[in-house]
């Protein structure tokens, strides 16, 4: 079975600094590997997706992910956080078979503080 | 484009009662995805269709049930209304399984 695991509930950084949300997963054959983000009261926001190709995917916002076959992770990463960028973040991942649904980690939530 | 529209927005529900939920996808797009969101419990899977088949189906008990219409549209029912059902039920949609999936705003439900 497939799964994803964000480590972390809640991420603290300051405005203007790197930051990281980390996301490991489990998958039997190739991954489809997506972050999303989502703002109070609203459904999720896609920000970038891994499918093949190039290891770090850049996406909206100013964010990129990194993937990491030999440890199965996927962390998200931007290098210099807004205030704006506060919100819960989700990392997802689905086999390539089609016969498995989206499977989505419990959520960090990001505070960026200035 | 308009993007996946969810209605109603808010519900309000008794006990024992059932409720329907729907969703519009983005135009073109034919598969559709249903989830559940709880503080608790995180985003849990309901449903997937894919040109009006269910392809998926998540652990959820048979009072929750899906539906998807020749024009992609889909609907969600749950019967029997819990306490536990309280929750924002979210849409979303893809043209196919490599391609991210767009939400809606979701259904706020909660039951009294």
């Amino acid at each position: 079975a497939q799964s994803v695991a964000q480590p972390e509930d809640q991420v603290n950084v300051a405005e203007g600094n790197p930051l990281t949300v980390k996301c490991t997963y489990s998958v039997s054959g190739n991954p489809y590997l997506f972050w999303y983000v989502q703002y109070p009261n609203r459904g999720l926001q896609f920000l970038l997706k891994y499918i093949t190709g190039d290891n770090l995917v850049k996406g909206s916002y100013g964010f990129e992910a990194e993937f990491n076959k030999s440890q199965t992770s996927f962390h998200l990463k931007k290098p210099s956080a807004l205030v704006s960028d506060s919100a819960l973040y989700f990392c997802a991942v689905r086999d390539n078979s089609g016969n498995t649904p989206l499977v989505f980690g419990k959520g960090t939530r990001l505070s960026v503080i200035a | 484009k308009a993007g996946v529209t969810q209605t109603p927005r808010y519900l309000i529900k008794t006990r024992g009662q059932q409720v329907t939920l729907s969703c519009s996808p983005i135009s073109g797009h034919r598969s559709v995805s249903w989830y559940q969101q709880t503080p608790g419990q995180g985003l849990q899977f309901l449903f997937e269709y894919f040109s009006e088949t269910q392809r998926n189906k998540g652990n959820f008990p048979g009072r929750f049930s899906g539906r998807q219409f020749s024009n992609s549209r889909s609907e969600m029912n749950v019967s029997t209304l819990e306490l536990g059902d309280s929750a924002l039920y979210l849409c979303a949609s893809s043209s196919f399984e490599g391609q991210p999936q767009h939400f809606g705003d979701g259904t706020r439900l909660s039951i009294l």
